[in-house]
């Protein structure tokens, strides 16, 4: 299986700075159709998964443009500009590239 | 609107078995590709498998940990998606959650909590 390795697994940021998890995976993730399915996903405290970005840089419908996403090959990025209270909560990135499909251990961002 | 509710969760005997149901509505579910994730009590979060559309061939795919023991069908006629689960195992426990994630899309459902405990 591909192993997702997120760092920092614990992040404190300040309200209005900005924060950057980075995801690295065991093998490339380019599909033989050329697209990189490497996927970031939210999750609040008591809620449901909500995915963010798709193809390491598109953004779900809704999500705000403070969220970006970069990388290639093994290695990817997932920022956030201008913190909010409301992006308190544990981050995932996630390789749809191989099945299975594997998620990386998690981020938590919390407000200092 | 889409909505994704997961019913059938509960608590349940090591070696017992259950099953989960997703009621899908607010999109056509019959060519979806359906997906189950869990997420154990604190812990992150884990691809359980997968059913293709019969469209696509109807075929699914299973993590290690759950092959043999778990099986997931469909129900195009109600819009439903199963998770069976058996020979359930003390680390099964955890919110499932169904999932339909899609190239650009993504929908889960709100999960239901099966915990294996005697």
């Amino acid at each position: 299986d591909v192993v997702m390795t997120q760092s920092p697994l614990s992040l404190p940021v300040t309200l209005g700075q900005s924060a950057s998890i980075s995801c690295r995976s065991s093998q490339s993730l380019v599909y033989s159709d050329g697209n990189t399915y490497l996927n970031w996903f939210q999750q609040r405290p008591g809620q449901s998964p909500r995915r963010l970005i798709y193809k390491v840089s598109n953004r779900d419908s809704g999500v705000p443009d403070r969220f970006s996403g970069s990388g290639s090959g093994t290695d990817f990025t997932l920022k956030i500009s201008r913190v909010e209270a409301e992006d308190v909560g544990v981050y995932y990135c996630m390789q749809a590239t191989h099945w299975p499909h594997t998620f990386g251990q998690g981020t938590k961002v919390e407000i200092k | 609107e889409v909505q994704l509710v997961e019913s059938g969760g509960g608590l349940v005997k090591p070696g017992g078995s259950l099953r989960l149901s997703c009621a899908a509505s607010g999109f056509t579910f019959s060519v979806a590709w359906m997906s189950w994730v869990r997420q154990a009590p604190g812990k992150g979060l884990e691809w359980v498998g997968r059913i293709k559309s019969k469209a696509d061939g109807g075929t699914t795919d299973y993590t290690a940990p759950v092959k043999g023991r778990f099986t997931i069908s469909r129900d195009d006629s109600k819009n439903t998606l199963y998770l069976q689960m058996n020979s359930l195992k003390t680390e099964d426990t955890a919110v499932y959650y169904c999932s339909r994630v899609g190239t650009t899309l993504s929908y889960w459902g709100q999960g239901a909590l099966v915990t294996v405990s005697s």
